[in-house]
């Protein structure tokens, strides 16, 4: 079974450029989160999906920040304009349930905004 | 609020056995989650306790006490490959996980 995937991997952009970044669940998980890790901070919830719908999205940064999951399977996020602060490592996760169930977690997409 | 609490760096021998502490404080108790991340790769969950006591799983053990808002993860016979970032994590009432800075482990020879 496949298991989380991100896309792309790395990305390196200038500063006020848009990047989109793509996450596919686990096949038949209806949650999926997206996370961020900015050098030398914790791992920090940005938003939640239940199927298609936006759960939660209270840890976005600012409006600058984009995420949708159309249909309910892949989730995109995009950042426009980027800026230096938004570099880091932007994970993804899935899982079925909602309650206290472990995330299955992506590799990770590193975003470096110069 | 919530707030976690792991030491930021260890080292440790091949073979031997090593104790990962965290602390936590949180406004309302969900359980208590530890992963392992191997550099530039996906957290990987280990272990999730929501009872007081030592859960064990082969060579990684996790213990939990709810009283103190502590936990530990005990990792014995240790590998090289047991070299990676720890990660404790709560979650929130919210159904996201809320996670600690994390400890890198570095397994020496």
């Amino acid at each position: 079974e496949a298991g989380v995937t991100q896309f792309p991997s790395h990305s390196v952009i200038e500063k006020g450029q848009t990047v989109t970044l793509r996450c596919d669940p686990i096949s038949g998980h209806d949650n999926l989160y997206w996370y961020r890790r900015v050098m030398g901070k914790e791992i920090k919830f940005l938003l939640h999906f239940v199927k298609e719908s936006k759960q939660d999205e209270s840890g976005m940064p600012n409006n600058r920040f984009l995420a949708e999951r159309t249909g309910g399977t892949y989730s995109t996020l995009k950042v426009q304009p980027a800026e230096l602060e938004d570099s880091g490592v932007y994970f993804c996760a899935s899982s079925q349930s909602q309650v206290n169930e472990k995330l299955f977690f992506g590799s990770g997409t590193q975003l470096s905004v110069l | 609020g919530q707030n976690i609490d792991q030491p930021t760096e260890m080292t440790a021998t091949e073979g031997a056995i090593v104790q990962i502490n965290c602390t936590y404080q949180t406004s309302g108790f969900n359980g208590l989650f530890w992963y392992q991340q191997h550099a530039g790769e996906a957290p990987t969950f280990l272990s999730y306790n929501v009872l007081d006591g030592l859960e064990e799983k082969g060579r990684f053990s996790s213990f939990l006490s709810r009283s103190k808002g502590y936990s530990y993860l005990l990792l014995k016979e240790l590998q090289m490959k047991d070299s990676a970032s720890y990660l404790c994590a709560s979650p929130t009432g919210a159904n996201n996980l809320f996670f600690g800075t994390g400890t890198r482990l570095t397994v020496i020879p």
